[in-house]
């Protein structure tokens, strides 16, 4: 059984610019959530999919957005970078609400540096 | 929304002694409550959860305690070693849906050898 996986691991980017983040969910898994980490604070709900629709979005502006792929793999876009948006991105992957206690597998993160 | 607060923020322990990390929520609609072990750049990582149908809940040297009236739970950790050492996280969410789930802000255990 695979696990989650993020890529990239690293990234740098400059404020105003684009980027796009990657997650693979775990096999059997139809659901991604996406959290953003700050340093030394815990995750934040940024949105999550299900079955290719979004399904739930926290506090966070329209420029972040995401895609889930029929394969339930799913991106991250977030554009006009600030230096806030620093931080490590977790996508976690779990077996779709509504059922009983979906627990939820996160994958290592990719940690977003805006300069 | 809901609102987790964990403490302390920092804990520091000698090998073998036992540990305590406390969480308040805020949304009586929470009945999933996770706790989540993260180590130096790597994912959280499930450890022990409660529903809140259940008051304690115990996996050999781990226990967490749920009082769903004071809306308060609390992650137990015995005869603790250098291993536990890493960043513990609450979270609260509803049941059917762990992928929303609103966490504390942390506790860096720390155990001395």
């Amino acid at each position: 059984e695979t696990g989650v996986t993020q890529s990239p691991t690293h990234l740098i980017k400059t404020r105003g610019q684009q980027v796009t983040l990657r997650c693979s969910s775990q096999s059997g898994h139809n659901t991604v959530s996406w959290y953003q980490q700050a340093l030394g604070q815990g995750p934040q709900f940024i949105f999550q999919y299900y079955r290719e629709e979004e399904n739930g979005r926290g506090n966070f502006p329209p420029r972040f957005s995401g895609l889930q792929f029929p394969n339930y793999s799913s991106e991250l876009n977030v554009n006009a970078l600030e230096l806030d948006d620093s931080a490590l991105y977790l996508c976690a992957s779990s077996f779709g609400p509504g059922g009983s206690y979906n627990e939820q597998f996160f994958g290592p993160g990719t940690r977003l540096t805006v300069l | 929304g809901e609102n987790v607060e964990q403490h302390p923020s920092t804990l520091s322990v000698q090998e073998g002694d036992s540990a305590v990390i406390k969480c308040t929520y805020s949304d009586s609609a929470s009945n999933y409550f996770p706790w989540y072990k993260q180590e130096l750049g790597k994912g959280p990582q499930l450890i022990i959860d409660i529903r809140s149908n259940v008051g304690e809940k115990k996996d050999q040297r781990i226990a967490v305690t749920l009082n769903k009236t004071a809306k308060h739970f609390s992650l137990h950790i015995t005869e603790t070693q250098p291993e536990d050492s890493a960043v513990y996280f609450c979270a609260a969410s509803i049941r059917t849906n762990a992928g929303k789930s609103t966490f504390g802000d942390g506790t860096t255990l720390t155990v001395k050898p």
